[in-house]
């Protein structure tokens, strides 16, 4: 069975600098791959998805993420971290033949001053 | 403009009690999802559908229903037979090979 692990519940970083939230996940092939984020209280925003080609994807807000097969990992990277990027981080998958998407447990980004 | 409607926004559910919860669409989509989100866990599929009329059981079913009688809409009933209601629901619809969106989710408390 698919399965995606999300190592850091909660990560806190200074404003301005660099993020990478970790994900990796189980699958035989390559799955499609999905980065969510969620403010308290509110539904999903999609920040990226790869589907295939270029491993190195860039979403929305000044995210990217990378695909890293070797490592079955699709980590989340942004080079500078403002304020309002406080909220909690979901990676997703889902098979290629499938439906329903697969969550990890979430990774709660704290932002300090 | 095109989306995903959650409603009600929050809901008390007393003891031994079914409430419904309502999610609607407009994108056209054939797909809907309904997921479970607790703190620490989270999301957990609890139902979904590919085509009116059909629907398939996720991983916790248990004690909720559902129906997909019109495209557009895909409405969640949480049973007496749900021990632990209190959560977090979102729904979700999607076209087939693309990304999922979400509706902004409906909280859900026993009283």
């Amino acid at each position: 069975a698919q399965s995606v692990t999300q190592p850091d519940i909660h990560i806190t970083v200074s404003e301005g600098a660099s993020l990478e939230l970790r994900c990796n996940y189980s699958y035989g092939a390559t799955p499609y791959l999905f980065w969510y984020v969620q403010s308290p209280g509110q539904g999903l925003q999609l920040l990226l998805k790869y589907f295939s080609g270029d491993t190195l994807v860039q979403g929305i807000k000044g995210f990217e993420a990378e695909f890293k097969r070797s490592q079955s990992s699709f980590n989340l990277r942004k080079p500078s971290v403002h304020w309002s990027d406080a909220a909690e981080y979901f990676c997703a998958v889902r098979t290629q033949a499938g439906t329903a998407l697969i969550f990890g447990k979430g990774t709660t980004l704290s932002v300090s001053s | 403009d095109g989306g995903i409607t959650q409603s009600p926004k929050y809901l008390f559910r007393k003891e031994g009690q079914n409430v419904t919860l309502s999610c609607e669409q407009n994108l056209n989509h054939d797909a809907m999802y309904w997921y479970r989100q607790d703190p620490g866990q989270g999301l957990r599929l609890i139902y979904y559908s590919q085509i009116v009329n059909d629907f398939q059981k996720g991983d916790i079913a248990e004690g909720y229903s559902v129906s997909r009688e019109k495209k557009e809409s895909f409405p969640l009933t949480v049973t007496s037979a749900q021990k632990n209601p209190t959560a977090f629901y979102l729904c979700a619809s999607q076209r087939q090979g693309t990304e999922a969106f979400f509706g902004q989710g409906t909280r859900l408390t026993v009283v």
